[in-house]
C-alpha cells in the first residue's frame, strides 16, 4: 500500500525558510514524479512544483525564485524549502505523486500545517 | 497564464444527481482530473483524464469535458459525498487548480 508520511516545522517567523520532507513507502521512487502542493486557510490548491528521483525538478513560475526541491534517493524521501516566507505561505502542504511529468496526483501525504507569524 | 473556474458552492438533494463545473479556455483540449477533499484529509482523485474513475471509486461518480467546460457529475448523491471538490489540469509543465466548489447534499 502506498503511503507518503511528510514532516516539517509549524511555526516559521517571516524571512525564514520553510521546510518539509516527504518518505515514500510502498512505491517506487524512479518511476514516479513527486510534486508539492499547499493550500492555504479557506482557499484552493496551489501547486508548487515537482521533482523527479534524478533531481530533475519544474517549479511553478508563481514561487520559482523562492523554491528548491531536492530527492534522497538513499531514504526514498524528498523535500520542499521555501525562502523569504511570510504570512501568505501560512498553509497545509502536501506531497503527492504523479505518474509522468502530466499526470494526476494518485496518492498524497497527509498534510503539514506551516503557519507563518512574527 | 490559464485559469480554471469553478463555482463556489452547489447544493443537492439526497439522492439526485450533482454536476459540478469546471470552466477555461477550450479546456476540451486538456485532460482534467477532479479530486474530493473532506474536512481535514488531504485531497482524493476520483476521476481522471476528465472521465475515467479509478478502481476504487463508486461507479455513480463520472466525468465529461467538452468546449470550454469539464463536469463532474455525481448520479445519485450520497451524504458522505458532501466534500470540496477541486478540478486540476496542466497547462505547458504547470499544474493549475480551479478554486474548488464546496458540496452540499441536503
Amino acid at each position: 500500500q502506498v503511503h507518503l508520511q511528510q514532516w516539517g516545522a509549524g511555526l516559521l517567523k517571516p524571512s525564514e525558510t520553510l521546510s518539509v520532507t516527504c518518505a515514500l513507502y510502498g512505491t517506487s521512487f524512479s518511476v514516479y514524479q513527486w510534486s508539492w502542493i499547499r493550500q492555504a486557510p479557506g482557499r484552493g490548491l496551489e501547486w508548487i512544483g515537482q521533482i523527479t528521483q534524478s533531481g530533475s525538478a519544474t517549479y511553478n513560475p508563481s514561487f520559482k525564485s523562492r523554491v528548491t526541491m531536492s530527492v534522497d534517493t538513499s531514504k526514498k524521501q524528498f523535500s520542499l524549502n521555501l525562502s523569504s516566507v511570510i504570512a501568505a505561505d501560512t498553509a497545509v502542504y502536501y506531497c503527492a505523486r504523479g505518474l509522468t511529468r502530466r499526470s494526476p496526483f494518485d496518492s498524497w501525504g497527509q498534510g503539514t500545517l506551516v503557519i507563518v507569524s512574527s | 497564464s490559464y485559469e480554471l473556474t469553478q463555482p463556489v458552492s452547489v447544493s443537492v438533494a439526497l439522492g439526485q444527481t450533482a454536476r459540478l463545473t469546471c470552466g477555461g479556455d477550450n479546456i476540451g483540449t486538456k485532460n482534467v482530473h477532479w479530486y474530493q477533499q473532506k474536512p481535514g484529509q488531504a485531497p482524493l482523485l476520483v476521476i481522471q483524464r476528465s472521465k475515467n474513475r479509478p478502481s476504487a471509486i463508486p461507479e455513480r461518480f463520472s466525468g465529461s469535458n467538452s468546449g470550454d467546460t469539464a463536469t463532474l457529475t455525481i448520479t445519485g448523491a450520497q451524504a458522505g459525498d458532501e466534500a470540496d471538490y477541486h478540478c486540476q489540469a496542466w497547462d505547458s509543465d504547470t499544474s493549475i487548480f480551479g478554486g474548488g466548489t464546496k458540496l452540499t447534499v441536503l
